[in-house]
């Protein structure tokens, strides 16, 4: 069975503070590793597609970066907007499979 | 380019009751929606799969007669929560496979229905 474990829960950081969220994954056939960010009440929104280990992808402060086993969303110096929940997925298998998330870092980021 | 479209974002409706969400392709063609839901602090929850023009495919403890689905077109897929009780309240997000699009998948905005 596909599995998604994301660490830690929930996150706490100054502005400023750089961290790493972390996503581990066991999968049969990964086709893809996805990042997502949901704030409350909103749906999920993209922010990365990793598809083979030793990628990287940058976007502003994140940095997403994929081994064999884990994923890292790194936060470069966040700031208070960054405060979110950050989802990890995976699409395993090929054609239309639906995506298996993770259970999501809580990040807060205060000024 | 990928956008998917969700109504409505908020219901409330009464014990009994049947509440149709809606979700559309905007500017592409969708032939696979996904329907998940979504507990305060918890991740999503793949409910079914649905193809257009055909029966949609359910998760194992979801029932079917209680959340229809439909994917008539491949543009709209709806979710259709029929007799429904408290214990339904939730946020129900939608999502489509956008092919050869870069983000692959595309969420909806969420609904969150609220049953009293």
């Amino acid at each position: 069975e596909d599995q998604v474990t994301q660490s830690p829960e929930a996150l706490r950081l100054q502005e400023g503070e750089s961290s790493s969220l972390n996503c581990s994954y066991t999968v049969s056939g990964l086709r893809g590793l996805f990042w997502y960010r949901q704030d409350p009440g909103k749906g999920p929104e993209f922010l990365f597609t990793l598809y083979s280990a030793g990628e990287e992808k940058e976007k502003e402060r994140l940095k997403a970066t994929l081994t064999k086993k884990e994923s890292f969303l790194h936060i470069t110096a966040p700031k208070p907007e960054d405060s979110a929940t950050y989802l990890c997925a995976v699409q395993a298998g090929s054609g239309n499979t639906p995506l298996v998330f993770g259970k999501g870092t809580r990040l807060s980021v205060i000024a | 380019g990928a956008v998917v479209s969700q109504h409505p974002s908020r219901v409330i409706c009464k014990s009994g009751t049947s509440v149709k969400i809606e979700c559309r392709s905007l500017d592409f063609q969708a032939t696979t929606m996904f329907w998940y839901r979504q507990f305060p602090k918890q991740s999503l929850m793949l409910m079914a799969t649905s193809n257009e023009g055909s029966k949609a495919t359910y998760e194992q403890g979801v029932e079917k007669d209680k959340f229809l689905i439909n994917h008539a077109s491949l543009t709209l897929s709806t979710l259709t929560v029929t007799s429904a009780h408290p214990e339904d309240s939730s946020f129900y997000i939608c999502s489509a496979r956008a092919t050869g699009h870069p983000m692959g998948y595309t969420f909806g905005s969420g609904t969150r229905l609220t049953v009293v």
